[in-house]
């Protein structure tokens, strides 16, 4: 069974840094591309970005609004995709899903919580 | 970006009645080279994470009851829910994956009228 469980999300304020976890099991992760999602509460979902396997360059790609901020990556030997989230803005408030990536997404962790506030 | 329209913004639908959501992207997301849309249904419930649903724009995933169907092309697509069950109130989501950055639509809340 495919298992995604978040971590690290929290109250930070603006212009402040934080760094997500996704601990991942049940399917080959070093496989697996990555990505993560958002949703602000009340609102829908946002694509944050997402990471390639290894062996397909691991190249990342982010929206517009969090590019130059926040980074994704994975350690392959930690079953681990992490996201570190740097200059936060209140807009950034968000539950912030990891999901596995075919482009649709298939699997995702129930979330964690990111609040950004003064 | 391709920009994900859904309508309605909600609807309300007796249970066993159909439900039908509407979903068109700014550009089409046919791909003509493998002749696949690549557009996919999300639904959420209340506290829980997004459930994919339909991918390929009609291709259901594994353990979706029947009673889930997607159809369109292009650029215009549907989600249909033909008899509404309890089960079936939640947000539903359009997502277009032609081209980064992927988008999805606003999202469509389903009750019970």
């Amino acid at each position: 069974e495919v298992q995604l469980v978040e971590s690290g999300g929290g109250l930070v304020k603006p212009g402040g840094s934080l760094r997500l976890s996704c601990a991942a099991s049940g399917f080959t992760f070093n496989n697996a591309a990555m990505s993560w999602v958002r949703q602000a509460p009340g609102k829908g979902l946002e694509w944050v970005g997402r990471i390639k396997v290894n062996t397909d360059g691991g190249t990342v790609e982010y929206a517009a609004p969090v590019k130059g901020r926040f980074t994704i990556s994975r350690d392959d030997s930690k079953t681990t995709l992490y996201l570190q989230m740097n200059n936060l803005k209140t807009e950034d408030t968000a539950v912030y899903f990891c999901t596995t990536y075919s482009g649709y997404n298939v699997d995702w962790g129930q979330g964690t919580l990111v609040t950004v506030s003064s | 970006d391709i920009v994900m329209t859904q309508s309605p913004d909600s609807l309300a639908v007796s249970l066993g009645e159909r439900a039908t959501i509407n979903c068109k992207s700014s550009q089409s997301v046919l791909y003509s080279s493998n002749n696949k849309n690549y557009l996919a249904w999300y639904q959420q419930k209340p506290g829980q994470p997004p459930n994919l649903v339909i991918n390929w724009a009609s291709t259901r995933e594994s353990g979706v009851p029947d009673r889930f169907s997607g159809s369109g092309s292009g650029t215009d697509f549907t989600l249909t829910i033909s008899s509404l069950q309890a089960e079936d109130v939640a947000v539903y989501y359009c997502q277009q994956f032609y081209t980064t950055p992927v988008t999805f639509g606003g999202g469509t809340k389903v009750e019970i009228k």
